[in-house]
């Protein structure tokens, strides 16, 4: 059972280019969505985060956008550049006593092309 | 200075050997947990502990057990290993629940096994 859906799988963009991927949840007990970046052969780190009572996020050139009625979100990466080409995944927070355990959308491949 | 450390990097062993994977935090968090990224990339996390306890406990065969000897450290054993254990393998920290906002988990660089 897929309770984050991401797409699209892979995706090319031109340096300058808005970069944009989309999310999907089911579980509305969900109360924290991050997005996690991950390089060739190092772990995920966190890119950004927003909580499901705001509708948008900006840091520097990433901005989530979140509907809560539709149970999407999406990231916009404005300005991408090569340095940007990793693998992007969301991910949905569930919180329950003491554990707080995060599932993850499939990720997508970002190549940003010079 | 690596936050999450993991050894080794890489294992590489055959069918039905015991291995194991060592993390360590130095970030003074009290909460870890053990992913699983397979060739798709897809991620699962498999454990968590808090505090030594062990509060999430995914479904993950018995031949997986972790054990964490303090709140630093949090290793993975894996008995009999099979095939289709070959994967990535990520420890990770955070802040104890009630510290923050989101508590951002730090991940480490990762264990590739491969099961022969």
């Amino acid at each position: 059972q897929q309770q984050v859906k991401q797409s699209p799988q892979s995706l090319i963009v031109q340096k300058g280019g808005i970069s944009i991927i989309n999310c999907a949840y089911e579980n509305t007990a969900f109360d924290y969505f991050p997005w996690y970046q991950q390089f060739p052969g190092k772990g995920p780190a966190l890119l950004i985060a927003i909580r499901p009572d705001v509708s948008e996020k900006k840091e520097g050139r990433f901005t989530i956008s979140f509907n809560k009625s539709a149970k999407q979100f999406s990231l916009h990466i404005m300005d991408s550049q090569p340095g940007d080409s990793a693998t992007y995944f969301c991910a949905a927070l569930i919180s329950s006593g003491s554990a707080r355990q995060l599932t993850f959308g499939s990720g997508t491949q970002l190549t940003v092309l010079p | 200075d690596t936050a999450v450390s993991q050894t080794p990097k890489y294992l590489v062993t055959q069918m039905g050997n015991d291995k194991s994977i060592k993390c360590e935090q130095n970030l003074g968090h009290d909460t870890m947990y053990w992913y699983k990224q397979d060739s798709k990339k897809f991620l699962k996390i498999m454990f968590s502990y808090n505090n030594k306890e062990l509060i999430i406990n995914e479904t993950v065969p018995n031949r997986f057990s972790p054990k964490s000897p303090d709140k630093a450290h949090l290793n993975l054993h894996i008995n009999s290993l099979e095939l289709g254990d070959s994967a990535v393998y990520f420890c990770a920290s955070s802040q104890g629940p009630g510290t923050s906002d989101y508590n951002e988990q730090f991940f480490g660089p990762g264990t590739r096994l491969t099961v022969l």
